[in-house]
């Protein structure tokens, strides 16, 4: 099983600010088969980002990724007060297909 | 626009079966490039991946190997759902269980509302 660690576990910014939120895995990715969600109190994972860099539809291009392999960031580039809320990374190359356990990001 | 229509019940007592839902709109169970997914998340475990159902000629199911024992995830053709049952329950089987599509791009793109379910006599 490959396993996600997320880095900072909190993440404290001020909107206007970039935000870069970091995954590393255990092993390779396969084929990159790595995305990024979002989730808000109350409500399910959101699909943000997967792949190498294909956005989910309706996602502002201020969302971005880069990374290969074993180590990939999830980068905002000027957070929007609606943007507060905890990031995981997932990926979905192999089953059992695992998730990070989350980098909060909440306002300074 | 694919959605996914969670139900069952919110209590469950120790030692028994967990039993949930999921109605899809929009797309079919028996559709031949896509799985269908439950996924659970807990403070104590995060978002874990439980199982799968998916048909491809036939009917297949993968599951993770902590719950392989006490899982099953069938479809329901007549009704277009999928369920999941997980057997002998205990409190730290409670969580909040999701269903999920996992696209012929590999991706898990639509999701349940999640269902709370609390393990608990």
């Amino acid at each position: 099983e490959i396993v996600l660690t997320q880095s900072p576990g909190t993440l404290s910014l001020s909107p206007g600010e970039r935000a870069t939120l970091s995954c590393r895995a255990s092993q390779s990715v396969t084929s990159n088969f790595l995305a990024w969600y979002q989730q808000k109190p109350g409500q399910a994972p959101r699909l943000l980002i997967y792949g190498a860099s294909s956005r989910a539809t309706g996602i502002p291009d201020r969302f971005s990724v880069s990374g290969s392999g074993t180590d990939f960031t999830l980068t905002i580039s000027r957070l929007e007060p609606e943007d507060f809320a905890v990031y995981y990374c997932q990926q979905y190359g192999s089953s059992p297909y695992s998730f990070g356990q989350g980098t909060k990001l909440e306002i300074k | 626009q694919v959605q996914l229509q969670q139900s069952g019940p919110g209590l469950v007592k120790p030692s028994q079966t967990l039993s949930l839902t999921c109605a899809i709109s929009g797309d079919s169970v028996s559709g031949n490039t896509v799985t269908w997914n439950w996924i659970r998340q807990s403070p104590s475990r995060g978002l874990e991946w439980l199982g799968r159902t998916y048909y491809r000629s036939k009917w297949y199911n993968d599951y993770a190997v902590s719950v392989k024992s006490r899982i099953t995830v069938n479809p329901d053709t007549s009704k277009n759902q999928f369920s999941l049952q997980l057997n002998s329950v205990s409190p730290e089987d409670t969580a909040v269980y999701y269903c999920a599509r996992r696209s012929s791009s590999q991706i898990f793109d639509y999701w349940g509302q999640g269902t709370l379910v609390t393990v608990s006599s």
